[in-house]
């Protein structure tokens, strides 16, 4: 069955850290990966996608994300992260694009000042 | 417009009632996309249309879920006989096809007392 995994529920990084949240996924094929960011009151929002190609990806916000197909793994990165990082993120699987997305639980990232 | 629009933004619906969900996608986009998001969870899929045809209904929980897209612009997701699993935030997307980045709406917040 495809699903997708969050392991970490909550993640507090101090400003100015390194951050990575885990997503892993279950899947027959090669799939299209994304990652979302919801922020309170805002719809949510591509960071990144992965579809073929380069396994790493840069996106918006100074994000980026490898696919790495042995360990059936989409881990988001950034360097530095900001105050204003501080979100709900999502990793999403899709057999083809955007269609029938199946969702992780999300990872709510909180920023110590 | 330059968003996906969702009205209303915030919905109490009394068990039984019937209520309805406005989705005006971005103007020009041929795909759209319903999903309901449970409290902590991520969204899950509800139905997807393509223009005004509805190419899958197959996430609607049940026969009292319905949606629809008349004119291939705004869509309307229609709830009969609420009851209190419905409460979710019930979230929409568009794209311009299938295949190009989804743009999410705020979401409207449905609770069912």
């Amino acid at each position: 069955a495809q699903s997708v995994t969050q392991p970490d529920i909550h993640i507090t990084v101090s400003e100015g850290a390194s951050l990575e949240l885990r997503c892993n996924y279950s899947y027959g094929a090669t799939p299209y990966l994304f990652w979302y960011v919801q922020s309170p009151g805002q719809g949510l929002q591509l960071l990144l996608k992965y579809f073929s190609g380069d396994t790493l990806v840069q996106g918006i916000k100074g994000f980026e994300a490898e696919f790495k197909r042995s360990q059936s793994s989409f881990n988001l990165r950034k360097p530095s992260v900001h105050w204003s990082d501080a979100a709900e993120y999502f990793c999403a699987l899709g057999q083809d694009s955007n269609y029938q997305l199946i969702w992780g639980a999300g990872t709510k990232l909180i920023i110590k000042p | 417009g330059a968003g996906v629009s969702q009205s209303p933004r915030y919905k109490v619906a009394k068990r039984g009632q019937d209520v309805a969900l406005r989705c005006d996608p971005i103007s020009g986009h041929v795909s759209l996309f319903w999903y309901q998001q449970a409290l902590g969870q991520g969204p899950e899929f509800l139905t997807y249309f393509q223009n005004e045809a509805q190419l899958d209904k197959s996430g609607l929980p049940s026969d009292r879920f319905f949606a629809e897209r008349p004119e291939g612009s705004v869509s309307t997701l229609k709830i009969q006989r609420t009851q209190q699993e419905d409460s979710a935030v019930y979230l929409c997307a568009s794209s311009a096809d299938g295949n190009t980045e989804a743009f999410f709406g705020q979401g409207t917040r449905l609770t069912v007392v």
